[in-house]
């Protein structure tokens, strides 16, 4: 069983759209949960964390269900400078090992 | 921006050659990583340093091989490599990594072809 599943798309949504992602991890001892987004033959970037009780970054909601195993990332009023691949990173205390999904990719239609 | 350099960028080398990748980074972290993304594959984490140590190696293959001479520095010598070594080694860094959970900050990658 992989340690962090996507479901890698692609999503094509119009421009204005309200999309969501999720993302499931397999290690109960999971610590630390990050969204990344990564361009087109670009390095990942850091998008936003998640914590236990919810965060929000402008038009960024991410929320994480530790009883279910899943972080989620909500993307309203979708822009066009939004495609990009989504990537889900879980980070594992024990061992300190970082495991990223294989990304979700969106793509923002005019 | 330039938190994390990486050369070259592009690189083509035969499967008999030897060649170095490298990553600098100028944010005062104390540890460094090296992964490795292959179309439809998730990043695979290939080798840590924290504080110039080699805290994990990922059952990484010995034709490739990591150096950190100080904690700003990162290699990647590669040697006698195949071609489904061919991919993006993306090298990152974060503060330290014995705290755990830390952001890590990518460099730009260096896309490798092997022939």
């Amino acid at each position: 069983r992989k340690e962090v599943e996507q479901d890698p798309g692609p999503f094509n949504v119009p421009e204005g759209a309200t999309v969501a992602f999720n993302c499931t991890y397999s290690n109960s001892a999971s610590q630390s949960f990050f969204w990344y987004r990564q361009d087109c033959r670009k390095e990942p970037k850091l998008l936003m964390s998640v914590y236990s009780s919810g965060n929000e970054d402008g038009r960024f909601t991410a929320q994480l269900n530790r009883a279910s195993q899943y972080i989620s990332l909500l993307i309203r009023d979708s822009k066009l400078s939004d495609s990009a691949t989504y990537l889900c990173v879980v980070n594992v205390r024990a061992g300190n090992q970082f495991y990223f999904g294989t990304g979700t990719s969106l793509t923002v239609i005019p | 921006e330039t938190g994390v350099t990486q050369t070259p960028r592009h690189l083509v080398m035969g499967m008999t050659n030897k060649k170095s990748l490298k990553c600098e980074q100028h944010l005062g972290h104390n540890a460094m990583y090296w992964y490795k993304q292959s179309a439809k594959k998730p990043l695979e984490l290939m080798f840590v340093y924290n504080f110039k140590e080699q805290t994990e190696n990922n059952s990484v293959p010995s034709r490739f091989s990591p150096e950190c001479p100080n904690s700003s520095h990162l290699f990647l010598h590669l040697h006698t490599l195949q071609p489904e070594d061919s991919a993006l080694y993306l090298c990152a860094s974060s503060q330290d990594r014995r705290q755990g959970g830390e952001t890590q900050y990518f460099g730009p990658g260096t896309r490798l072809l092997v022939l």
